[in-house]
């Protein structure tokens, strides 16, 4: 069955380091999200991306996050200067249309130190 | 602000037990309440229920939703030790074009032997 991947699954970075998350999603899914959960809350939208260009973003989604799609299938979320608080677990998302169930990869695990 | 409440938080049970899950949401402009498995990171498309009063099976589980109450619940019967997990609860909006969901704290629940 196709999946989501997502690497690392871990990542380990000194506060106010850029970090690059990557994922790669279904590949003929059109609809790609970032969620993230921090420990022990839930799991929150960051951003949608469709046609390359990013079309809904949350609050938590400020000028420190970027998303790309640098090819036909990598998606990436990069964070310009991480701070204590964006330690979470990072997920990747993806849909075949919008307003359609999401399949989600197994995470990046982010820690800021 | 949308909103989801999932009851109770963490639930064990003996397997073979059958459990309810519930789910209670605000939110405006409903299009979609998604039912996901979380087990050990990433989140499994479990039920999408747009409808009232359809019930949605998948094995021993199954799913129903009230939309005059706002409400959903997830049943598993005859449950299993490999039914461990987190269950999340999310709600998506009309008005996007891709799916923000909400997602609710989620409900853990442990099946001993």
């Amino acid at each position: 069955e196709p999946e989501v991947t997502q690497t690392p699954s871990h990542q380990v970075t000194q506060m106010g380091q850029e970090v690059i998350l990557r994922c790669v999603p279904i590949s003929n899914h059109l609809y790609f999200y970032w969620y993230r959960q921090i420990l022990g809350q839930k799991v929150e939208f960051l951003v949608s991306f469709y046609n390359n260009e990013i079309s809904e973003k949350s609050e938590i989604f400020d000028d420190q996050f970027s998303v790309e799609r640098p090819d036909g299938s990598n998606f990436t979320l990069k964070i310009r200067s991480t701070k204590l608080e964006d330690s979470a677990m990072y997920f990747c998302a993806s849909s075949w249309v919008g307003n359609e169930k999401l399949f989600f990869g197994s995470g990046t695990q982010l820690s800021v130190l | 602000e949308d909103k989801v409440v999932q009851s109770p938080l963490s639930l064990v049970v003996h397997e073979g037990d059958t459990v309810t899950l519930n789910c209670s949401y605000e939110v405006t402009n409903f299009r979609s309440l998604l039912w996901y498995k979380q087990e050990k990171k990433a989140p499994t498309f479990l039920f999408m229920l747009t409808s009232s009063g359809i019930e949605k099976k998948s094995g021993r589980l199954s799913s129903i939703l009230d939309k005059k109450e706002l409400f959903s619940i997830l049943n598993i019967t005859a449950t299993q030790t490999g039914d461990s997990a987190v269950y999340l609860c999310a709600v998506e909006r009309k008005g996007g074009t891709a799916s923000k969901l909400t997602f609710g704290t989620g409900t853990r629940l442990q099946v001993t032997l």
